[in-house]
Parts: structure tokens; C-alpha cells; sequence
């Protein structure tokens, strides 16, 4: 059985960096693509970006030039760092492992596993 | 870039049969996604790939496509079916993907 865990702060002040741990069981990290998703308060769904085993790192645009992810395979975790944070930066992130299969010249992209979510408010 | 919509909420009485849509003005060729969540757990992956199942998943959800909108049918809901579901699309580039807003289910 996968699952993930988040875990870290779960308040961060302004203009710091955000910094959560997802930790996997039931699978190793080594493989597929693992991903951080986030969710501000009545606010859409956001995904952030992703870390695969192969070493490629993809980063939503919008995002790239605050973000690192990167991924500890003898600890089965990966982890997310957002750097300069306001409150808009205040959501329940998600951790979650990313599917993207090539089916003919369709490319499968979802998320299969995910952790329970964790708040984080950027606050002074 | 794109946009799922949701309605942001549907309500059926159990038994009955709950129809969730999401629409975007242009639909890339792309699979759609549905995500169950109730509250303080996991997301659950309930339809990928348009239509499928994921194992594990029951036979009462299905999802079917028309046009520019994708359609999540949970039939024969029962109580336990309350949460809320969300949409989700991609392009074929692996960096972009996209979620409807989100759709509340109330079991009356």
C-alpha cells in the first residue's frame, strides 16, 4: 500500500522560505515521478512542480523561480522548498506521485497517490 | 493554457444517480482525471483516462466524455459518497496540468 506523508512548519513568515518533507512508504522513490500539489484557501488546485528517479525536475512557470524540489532516495522522501513567501502563499499543500505514461501519442498525466495535506500559513 | 469548470455543488437524495461536469471552451486532445476528497484525507483517483477505474475504485463511478465536457456518473449514491471532486487535465508537455474548481456532492 502506498502512502505519503507531509510534514514540516506549518507556519512560515514573510518573505522566509517554505520548506516541507514528504515521506513515502509502501514504494520506492527510485522510481516514477513525485510531485507537490497545493490548494489556497478558495482557491483552485495548484500543481507545483516534480522530481523524478531519472533526475528531471519540472517546475509549474509560475512558480520556477521560488521553487526547488528534490528527492533523498536512502530516506524515501522527497521535499519542497518555496523561497520568499507571502500570504498568498498560504494553502494545504499536497504530496503525490505523479503517472505520466505515453499511450500512443497521448500522454497520461494524473496523480495516483497522495498525502492527507498539510497547512501552511505565511504569516508574521 | 485552459480552464476546467465545475459546477460547485450537486446534490442528490441516496440512491439516486449524481452527475458531475467539467467543461473547458477548447479541450486539447487530452485525457481527463476525477479525484474524490473527503475532509482531513488523501485525495482518491476514482477515473483516469476519461473512463477507467482505477482497482480498487467501485463500479458505481464512471466517467464518459462529450465534446468538451467530461462527465463524472456516481451511481446508487450512498452517504459515504459525500466529499468533494475535483476535475483534472494536462497538455503532452509533462509540465502543465490543470484542475477544475472543484465540485461539492451533498447526500440529501
Amino acid at each position: 500500500q502506498v502512502q505519503l506523508q507531509e510534514s514540516g512548519p506549518g507556519l512560515v513568515k514573510p518573505s522566509e522560505t517554505l520548506s516541507l518533507t514528504c515521506t513515502v512508504s509502501g514504494v520506492t522513490i527510485s522510481l516514477d515521478h513525485w510531485s507537490w500539489i497545493r490548494q489556497p484557501p478558495g482557491k483552485r488546485l495548484e500543481w507545483i512542480g516534480y522530481v523524478s528517479s531519472s533526475g528531471s525536475i519540472r517546475y509549474n512557470p509560475s512558480l520556477q523561480s521560488r521553487v526547488t524540489i528534490s528527492q533523498d532516495t536512502p530516506k524515501n522522501q522527497f521535499s519542497l522548498k518555496l523561497s520568499s513567501v507571502t500570504a498568498a502563499d498560504t494553502a494545504v499543500y499536497y504530496c503525490a506521485r505523479q503517472q505520466l505514461l505515453w499511450f500512443g501519442e497521448l500522454l497520461l498525466d494524473y496523480f495516483d497517490y497522495w498525502g492527507q495535506g498539510t497547512l501552511v500559513t505565511v504569516s508574521s | 493554457s485552459y480552464e476546467l469548470t465545475q459546477p460547485p455543488s450537486v446534490s442528490v437524495s441516496p440512491g439516486q444517480t449524481a452527475r458531475i461536469t467539467c467543461s473547458a471552451d477548447t479541450w486539447p486532445s487530452q485525457s481527463a482525471y476525477w479525484y474524490q476528497r473527503k475532509p482531513g484525507q488523501a485525495p482518491i483517483l476514482v477515473i483516469y483516462k476519461d473512463t477507467e477505474r482505477p482497482s480498487g475504485i467501485p463500479e458505481q463511478f464512471s466517467g464518459s466524455r462529450s465534446g468538451t465536457t467530461v462527465t463524472l456518473t456516481i451511481s446508487g449514491v450512498q452517504a459515504e459518497d459525500e466529499a468533494d471532486y475535483y476535475c483534472q487535465s494536462a497538455d503532452n508537455s509533462g509540465s502543465y496540468v490543470v484542475f477544475g474548481g472543484g465540485t461539492k456532492l451533498t447526500v440529501l
